[in-house]
């Protein structure tokens, strides 16, 4: 069965750290790859994605993603957080969603 | 706002009853999708449309779920006879069909079922 898996459900850090998520999928061929941020009281927000070409994308609020097909991963990093990035964060592919990794910043 | 819109956002319902949602895509938008979201897990694929028609079906979508998409605007879910277990964030999400679909999705109705 098409799953996603996301390595970490809960993640603490203090502001101006770096954060890197996990996630591996698995899935034959070709599939859509997304992540996505849940705000505290908020609604799913589309962070990044990737469909095809270049396997580094970056996402809005300076989020970026890498995606290895030999791996079938494709990991969320953010060199410096900021209070605000508190969340939750689900890596997608295609129609399949992770468990979810909830993400606080403290200052 | 022309984002998708969910309703109600919250229902509060007896064991046994059954209960409508609704779904309001962003207007352009052919493809329409349901996810399930429980406490600590990350949505669970129901069913999605693509204008009026039923293309996929999790089995998660009981016998005492229907969804439709009748005109290929607003699409309603209806749980029949609910029980405790279906207790859950029902999110909707709307995307346009381009092989690359991004899915926009709404605030959620939150279903509790007593």
């Amino acid at each position: 069965a098409q799953s996603v898996s996301q390595h970490n459900h809960h993640v603490i850090l203090s502001e101006a750290a770096s954060l890197e998520l996990g996630c591996n999928y698995s899935y034959g061929g070709t599939v859509n790859l997304f992540w996505y941020v849940q705000y505290p009281g908020q609604h799913l927000q589309l962070l990044l994605k990737y469909f095809s070409g270049d396997p580094l994308v970056k996402g809005i609020k300076g989020f970026e993603a890498e995606f290895i097909k030999s791996k079938f991963s494709f990991n969320l990093r953010k060199p410096s957080v900021q209070w605000s990035d508190t969340a939750e964060y689900f890596c997608a592919a295609a129609l399949q969603f992770g468990a979810g990794t909830q993400v606080v910043v403290t200052p | 706002d022309t984002g998708v819109s969910q309703n109600p956002r919250h229902k509060i319902t007896k064991r046994g009853q059954n209960v409508t949602f609704r779904c309001d895509p962003i207007s352009e938008h052919n493809r329409l999708y349901w996810y399930r979201q429980t406490l600590g897990q990350g949505p669970e694929f129901l069913t999605y449309f693509q204008n009026e028609a039923q293309l996929e079906k999790s089995r998660l979508l009981s016998d005492r779920f229907s969804a439709e998409r009748p005109k290929g605007s607003f699409s309603t879910l209806e749980i029949q006879r609910t029980e405790q277990g279906d207790s859950a964030m029902y999110l909707c999400a709307s995307s346009l069909s381009t092989g690359r679909d991004i899915q926009y999705f709404g605030a959620g109705t939150r279903l509790s079922v007593l």
